[in-house]
């Protein structure tokens, strides 16, 4: 079983429309998590931390089920600009190891 | 300040070539990581140093494939006796430390993109 799944996509949605992402973990014992979002052919950037129960940054909002070993992306009001690769990642429990997963694809249609 | 810096971005070679791909983590990161990613593919886990520790090794794929990081700064992986699927991006990234919290936050260089024909 991999460390994180993600549902590949893709997703394809107009413009202004509220997109969620979900994405399990295998490791109870992480404590650290975070959505990176990857551009075609470019280095991946971080989007959002999580640590605790979620976090919002503007039209972005992640959230962390731990009961579930799930967490989530929504953005709101999506933008052309917001079409990318997302990759949600969990760190090992000593927070020296990333586990990537293998991201959604998103297009924003006009 | 400056991000992380990998080069060559492109590097193509033949087949039983070997190559060096070289990493220039943030400056005061101590944490710095090699990644693989294949097209349309996650990324790879290969090797992982922090500080003076011994490198975490247990990702990379074969014999043929080493890392040495000299000086707490600079690395450099290695891939010997090149061969068609080692064709992928090789990513490169640091972190400020390790352990929980925003410390260990990893921040990418743009890549290597090897060709092996």
């Amino acid at each position: 079983r991999k460390e994180v799944e993600q549902d590949p996509g893709p997703f394809n949605v107009p413009e202004g429309a509220t997109v969620a992402f979900n994405c399990t973990y295998s490791n109870s014992a992480s404590q650290s998590f975070f959505w990176y979002r990857q551009d075609c052919r470019k280095e991946p950037k971080l989007l959002m931390s999580v640590y605790s129960s979620g976090n919002e940054d503007g039209r972005f909002t992640a959230q962390l089920n731990r009961a579930s070993q799930y967490i989530s992306l929504l953005i709101r009001d999506s933008k052309l600009s917001d079409s990318a690769t997302y990759l949600c990642v969990a760190a090992s429990s000593t927070g020296n190891q990333f586990y990537f997963g293998t991201g959604t694809s998103l297009t924003v249609i006009p | 300040g400056a991000g992380v810096s990998q080069s060559p971005s492109n590097k193509v070679t033949e087949k039983g070539k070997d190559v060096e791909l070289r990493c220039d983590p943030i400056s005061g990161h101590t944490a710095l990581y090699w990644y693989r990613q294949s097209l349309g593919q996650g990324l790879e886990f290969l090797i992982y140093f922090q500080g003076n520790s011994a490198p975490d090794k247990s990702g990379l794929p074969s014999d043929r494939f080493s890392a040495e990081r000299t000086g707490g700064s600079v690395s450099t992986l290695t891939i010997q006796r090149t061969q068609q699927e080692d064709s992928a991006v090789y990513l490169c990234a640091s972190s400020l430390g390790s352990g929980q919290g925003a410390k260990n936050i990893q921040y990418f260089g743009a890549g290597t993109r090897l060709s092996v024909l």
